[in-house]
Formats: C-alpha cells, sequence, structure tokens
C-alpha cells in the first residue's frame, strides 16, 4: 500500500499526559499537512511542511502541540498535557511540489485521540 | 468566519437520480477547489478539483461547476449509486505555495436504493 499512513489509528489517554502521532507520506511526496477534525466539522489546518522544513502553523496551534519532519519524509505531532478539548481526528495528508496532482492532498486514514 | 460553507447538512436522493451538492465561498482569492468524500472511520479522499480558470470539470459521474462571480460551485453525481452514500466535503486552496485547505463543515448525501 503507497497512501499515507498514521499510527496510531486510535489513542486514548488521560488529561495532562503526552501523546505523540506518526504520519508516513505517500514516498514522493515533499509537502505534508496535519489537519484536526472534530465532531460535526470539515478538517482545520493544523501546520505544512515543505521537505523537513515547517512552514506555515495555524493559531490553532498552541504551545502545546509541535510537530517535526526531522529528515524531510515522516512526521510526528506532540500535544503535550492533554486537554479534553484535544479530543478530535488528527489527519495528516500529503501532496506533491510539481506536477498534476500538487494542488491535490492526499490524506491519510487519521488518529483518533480521546482524552479523559 | 467560515469562509467555506456548505449551508446543507444532509441530502437524500434516490438511486438513479442526480444529486447536486452545493458550496458557497467567501474569500475572492482561492484559486482551487477540490471535493473530498468521507467514509466512517476514514480519511478524506480526493475525489474531483477546478481550477478557478475552468468553471467545468468533469470526471466519469461527477461534474464540478464553479460560478466565480457568485463565489459558488455545485458537485453533480449522475447517476447516484448507493456506494455514493458519504460525508462530501467541499475545500479550497489559495494555490500555488500557500496550498493549506479550508474545508466546509460537510454535507451527508444518503442515496435510496
Amino acid at each position: 500500500d503507497t497512501g499515507v499512513s498514521q499510527n496510531p489509528r486510535h489513542k486514548i489517554t488521560k488529561r495532562g499526559q503526552n501523546v505523540t502521532f506518526r504520519c508516513d507520506p505517500i514516498s514522493e511526496h515533499n509537502r505534508l499537512y496535519w489537519y484536526r477534525q472534530t465532531l460535526g466539522q470539515g478538517p482545520e489546518f493544523l501546520t505544512y511542511f515543505q521537505n523537513e522544513a515547517q512552514l506555515e502553523k495555524s493559531r490553532l496551534l498552541s504551545d502545546r502541540f509541535s510537530a517535526e519532519r526531522p529528515k524531510g519524509s515522516f512526521s510526528t505531532l506532540e500535544i503535550q498535557r492533554t486537554e479534553q478539548g484535544d479530543s478530535a481526528m488528527y489527519l495528516c495528508a500529503s501532496s506533491p511540489q510539481s506536477g498534476l496532482s500538487y494542488n491535490e492532498q492526499f490524506f491519510g486514514p487519521g488518529t483518533r485521540l480521546t482524552v479523559l | 468566519d467560515q469562509q467555506v460553507k456548505q449551508n446543507s447538512p444532509s441530502l437524500s436522493v434516490q438511486e438513479g437520480r442526480i444529486s447536486i451538492l452545493n458550496c458557497d465561498y467567501t474569500n475572492s482569492m482561492f484559486d482551487y477547489f477540490l471535493w473530498y468524500k468521507k467514509y466512517p472511520a476514514e480519511g478524506p479522499t480526493f475525489l474531483i478539483s477546478i481550477s478557478s480558470i475552468k468553471d467545468k470539470n468533469e470526471d466519469g459521474r461527477f461534474t464540478v461547476f464553479l460560478n466565480k462571480s457568485a463565489k459558488h460551485l455545485s458537485l453533480h453525481i449522475v447517476p447516484s449509486q448507493p456506494g455514493d452514500s458519504a460525508v462530501y466535503f467541499c475545500a479550497a486552496s489559495l494555490g500555488g505555495a500557500n496550498s493549506k485547505l479550508t474545508f466546509g463543515k460537510g454535507i451527508t448525501l444518503s442515496v435510496r436504493p
């Protein structure tokens, strides 16, 4: 399977704990995006990487959130001191930098976070 | 401020008939528009897109129409099939280097056999 993969698929944690999610994009895609989706809403942009450079962060991404893409391949999203309001589906997407599909983003299955 | 709006939360159509899903946007700088389909417990799947320089794009049973003056786009599915039942998201981007997507809230399509 050469699509975007995300791990874990589900995460249940207690308030105040730290969690980390991983995203593996499509191998030839150098753009990688993180979105968050809550019930009844569409995905909301969190942050964007081109290769290893983090080019944009949403104001939704508080100081408790950090994302990395150290070698321009996989990415991690860490949430420190989780709060119940962090409960959501965290989606990762990737796209190529050029070519016919460069405006199209391909999504992974998401990581469902539940904070108790 | 919702820049991409899908005002109807749900739509129900008969199998074989046309499904028309509407989307409005407020930012005239949006340059590229996309439709995604989402099943429960899965990520959104890309369906079809359209550049702002076009007014129509067709791919099999799916056609997207763009009316820039009205800041409105629509997705037509003909004929509708039960397997089309899902949540459909409209999304827009500024294009180029600023490629983040702004999504609507989605519309739940139910196709009755």
